[in-house]
């Protein structure tokens, strides 16, 4: 079973920083590409940020650029969001997605807040 | 970027009837490599999306065939034939066009009468 649970959520305030984790199984993880993409409260989606299997093309959505930092670790089967100068508006519940969307995650709640 | 839009938001639908969401991007989403790179996914209430069509037709894995896509360009369309309870949530379509960035529509919510 194709599984992707995620970590690190949590209250930060802002100017703070998080490191989102994303344990992936039930697939060859080092041939699909991934992406991070949230969801505000009550909002749509927002696709974050994208990393090709070998990490050699990574892309930003603007609003996180120079802020956010994706990585992975094919060995460990694991993606990771490192998140820097969080503001209010990335409160949001962040998901791993594979490849286009051929799997989510459950979700880890970021919030930021004084 | 390119804008996704998705009409109607919400729809209210009778169970055993149809339902339609038309979406429409700002730009042509056919690619070079001759594919479109249009997506469903369904939100469930409480849960996280989940994929029902990619490449603008192709159902994946566990779709029921009630789900079917249409469209080409910029035009595309997710018919529910025979709605059923278990359909009720929240539809995105999404681009995947590469490069990123990938962006949604704005969600249609669809309820059962």
């Amino acid at each position: 079973e194709v599984q992707l649970v995620e970590s690190g959520g949590g209250l930060v305030q802002p100017g703070g920083s998080l490191r989102l984790s994303c344990a992936a199984s039930g697939f060859t993880f080092t041939s699909y590409s991934m992406n991070w993409v949230r969801q505000a409260p009550g909002k749509g989606l927002e696709w974050v940020s994208y990393i090709s299997t070998s990490s050699s093309t990574i892309y930003y959505a603007d609003s996180v650029k120079g802020r956010f930092t994706i990585s992975r670790d094919n060995a460990k089967n694991s993606l990771y969001l490192q998140m820097n100068s969080l503001r209010d508006e990335d409160t949001a519940v962040y998901y791993c997605v594979r490849n286009k969307g051929g799997a989510w995650g459950q979700g880890t709640l970021v919030t930021v807040s004084s | 970027d390119i804008v996704m839009t998705q009409t109607p938001l919400s729809l209210s639908v009778t169970p055993g009837q149809s339902a339609s969401i038309s979406c429409k991007s700002s730009q042509s989403l056919l690619h070079s490599d001759g594919k479109t790179y249009l997506y469903w996914h369904l939100q469930k209430p409480g849960q996280s999306p989940q994929l029902l069509i990619y490449e603008v037709s192709s159902r994946f894995s566990g779709v029921p065939d009630r789900f079917s896509g249409s469209g080409s360009g910029t035009d595309f369309t997710l018919k529910i034939s025979r709605v059923e309870a278990e359909d009720i949530g929240i539809y995105y379509c999404m681009q995947g066009i590469h490069p990123p960035p990938y962006t949604f529509g704005q969600g249609t919510k669809l309820e059962i009468k």
